[in-house]
């Protein structure tokens, strides 16, 4: 069984600034994926960036970066250079690799609020 | 590209009447699920099926029932319509061949069971 746990249900950013939301996880998998979702208030699930469980690299895309420490267990997304857009949920989310199941498990989500 | 369609987008039901949420992919996807949200919950797997013909449980499958005729379409049933079951649900789907597996999601129907 897989679990994602997310401990800060809000957090507050000043814009510009950048912001860490932490994800910690639980899993027997010996390889697992990662993965962070923004939901913005219209509702709609935006894919963000993926973490292999054997990439040697931690993930980026754009202002986006995943801090992977495997040892810890823990997937906490970065935020740089905060902006007003950014307010929303976020999700981290796991599955299993090489398997037929794609099936996501989530955490329970973070609300982020970017102030001007 | 239209991508992941669900239908309807809101409605609401009284107990114990059934409906049908429409899901229909046109990325020519094995893969498809369909998940509720909660509040302070979270996404939940309610059912998957990685192929038309082929589907199985999630985490929280009773209330609800799938079928898979065709790559395209992935309805979500039910039967008999309960308070518990208002909810937003997503319909997700992903293609086996992608590096990282991740789902594109629909834009989500909200349910309301009176």
């Amino acid at each position: 069984a897989q679990k994602i746990t997310q401990t800060q249900p809000g957090m507050f950013v000043q814009e510009k600034e950048a912001v860490t939301l932490d994800c910690t996880y639980d899993t027997s998998d010996p390889s697992y994926g990662l993965f962070w979702y923004k939901q913005p208030s219209s509702g709609e699930m935006i894919f963000l960036i993926y973490q292999g469980s054997y990439d040697q690299q931690n993930a980026t895309e754009g202002r986006y970066s995943l801090n992977f420490q495997k040892a810890r267990k823990s997937a906490n997304l970065v935020i740089s250079a905060s902006q007003l857009g950014d307010s929303a949920m976020y999700f981290c989310a796991m599955r299993p690799v090489y398997t037929g199941r794609r099936a996501l498990t989530f955490g329970s989500g973070t609300r982020l609020q970017v102030q001007p | 590209n239209a991508g992941v369609t669900q239908t309807p987008k809101f409605q609401v039901l009284k107990t114990g009447q059934s409906m049908t949420l429409q899901c229909a992919q046109d990325m020519n996807h094995e893969y498809m699920s369909w998940y509720r949200q909660d509040p302070g919950m979270g996404l939940r797997l309610i059912h998957y099926s990685v192929g038309a013909g082929i589907t199985d449980q999630g985490e929280v499958p009773n209330g609800y029932n799938v079928s898979r005729s065709t790559t395209e379409d992935f309805p979500l049933r039910l039967l008999s319509a309960a308070p518990s079951q208002t909810s937003v649900y997503f319909c997700a789907s992903s293609a086996p061949g992608q590096n990282t597996g991740e789902l594109f999601f629909g834009e989500g129907s909200r349910l309301t069971v009176l």
